[in-house]
């Protein structure tokens, strides 16, 4: 069964520091998303992303965030300066079409020090 | 001191017993649903979906029902096994307008199923 790939799985960084976060989605899926889950707490939406172009973002997704696919393989999150607040499970997500439901990756944790 | 985080309803069932799993969800203009399965370090696994079209969709041991009236789904999962302990999200939909699909997610029910 065809899966959304995450790396990597943990990945600790000092605050303040950059990280990307790297997800391939299924091959032929045009639609992407980022999700975090903090400890404990709901799933939250970043932002979704289409035609190579953000569709859509939410609150958390501020000017420290961003999204890119480098190639027409991979699905990036990059965090510019990260904060303890940062730390959570992050999620990619992809989908079909607006008619198929999700998939999501297994998800990076990320552990700001 | 105090705990931070949401505290989950949770479910215990026996093996063998049907289980039901319910959410309220927010906005009536909510057109898809989704539950989703989410084990322990794992990412949320797809369960079964309904289009807001439709009040009862049944999968392999699964059925969810939408009562659009009092915005309110359910997940019912037939002779739950032991592989069936986890935390279970609901998520809604509203296409705002956009390209494809935001989900909010509901904060969970934790299923333990008792051998």
């Amino acid at each position: 069964e065809p899966e959304v790939t995450q790396t990597p799985s943990h990945q600790v960084t000092q605050m303040g520091q950059e990280v990307i976060l790297r997800c391939v989605p299924i091959s032929n899926h045009l639609y992407f998303y980022w999700y975090r889950q903090i400890l404990g707490q709901k799933v939250e939406f970043l932002v979704s992303f289409y035609n190579n172009e953000i569709s859509e973002k939410s609150e958390i997704f501020d000017d420290q965030f961003s999204v890119e696919r480098p190639d027409g393989s991979n699905f990036t999150l990059k965090i510019r300066s990260t904060k303890l607040e940062d730390s959570a499970m992050y999620f990619c997500a992809s989908s079909e079409s607006r008619e198929n439901g999700y998939t999501f990756g297994s998800g990076t944790r990320l552990t700001v020090v | 001191g105090e705990s931070v985080g949401l505290h989950l309803p949770t479910l215990s069932v026996q093996e063998g017993d049907n289980s039901i799993i319910n959410c309220a969800y927010s906005n009536s203009a909510s057109d898809y649903f989704i539950w989703y399965k989410q084990e322990s370090g794992k990412g949320p696994q797809f369960i079964i979906d309904i289009r807001s079209n439709m009040d009862k969709r049944q999968g392999q041991r699964v059925t969810v029902l939408l009562n659009k009236t009092v915005k309110h789904l359910s997940l019912q999962i037939a002779a739950t096994q032991p592989g069936d302990s986890a935390v279970y999200f609901c998520a809604e939909n509203l296409d705002s307008g956009g390209s494809n699909y935001k989900l909010t997610f509901g904060k969970g029910t934790l299923l333990t199923v008792n051998p």
